[in-house]
């Protein structure tokens, strides 16, 4: 049950697009398009933004968008804007113990 | 509208137990897996356990097994995790979620369990 791995921090500027990435392994990311990505703002609870490796939930932004290739999955974030500023999650099926987090990315906004 | 309350944290000595309760509206509750994910103060999200919808099927992370049971009562729309052998590393935000896609579409606002001595 080891965490996804994703960089700790990704910064950008407003208006120009940035991707995160998330490394699993073939046990979880990599065998099951099971892949959901969740923001969260400081105080407040995750909120869901992409599930299924690429499927984004009613309401939420066409700027984002998901991705997966082999053992690596991606959250692109295009057209930056200020409130984009938050920290990152992905998660993914894994089988037996069923769910994983990877450790979280920090997103700023320049 | 979904809306998921948690409930019953507070603090606890190493050692000690705690039931977690939290309550479901807004959707039809059976229909979906619930689970229990945590987050340590200034850490990042941890998934603890997952029930289906029947309460047939349950799963546990590594790091509580053997000492968290989560439960539902589905006449009552509520979820359960009842904690023992409580460490001080379970310091946590626990919040409840709605199973999508073994992911989580909504999320309740959390409940602070703090273990110390």
């Amino acid at each position: 049950q080891s965490a996804l791995t994703q960089p700790a921090s990704v910064s950008g500027s407003p208006g120009q697009s940035i991707t995160i990435s998330c490394t699993g392994t073939s046990s979880d990311v990599g065998s099951y398009n099971l892949v959901s990505w969740y923001q969260q703002h400081p105080g407040k609870a995750p909120k869901l933004m992409i599930y299924e490796v690429s499927k984004r939930p009613s309401g939420v932004s066409n700027r984002f968008s998901g991705s997966k290739s082999g053992n690596t999955a991606s959250l692109t974030i295009s057209g930056l804007q200020a409130e984009d500023e938050a920290d990152y999650y992905c998660c993914s099926y894994a089988g037996s113990s069923p769910v994983v987090f990877g450790g979280g990315t920090k997103l700023t906004v320049l | 509208e979904v809306q998921l309350v948690e409930s019953g944290g507070g603090v606890v000595q190493p050692g000690g137990s705690l039931r977690l309760s939290c309550a479901a509206s807004g959707f039809t509750f059976d229909d979906y897996a619930m689970h229990w994910v945590r987050q340590a103060p200034g850490k990042g999200l941890e998934w603890v356990s997952l029930i289906s919808g029947d309460g047939g099927s349950t799963y546990y992370a590594d790091s509580v097994k053997g000492r968290f049971t989560i439960s539902r009562d589905n006449s009552k729309n509520s979820l359960y995790l009842q904690m023992n052998s409580l460490r001080t590393e379970d310091t946590a935000l626990y919040y409840c979620a709605k199973g999508y896609s073994y992911g989580a579409d909504y999320w309740g606002q959390g409940t602070l369990v703090t273990v110390s001595s």
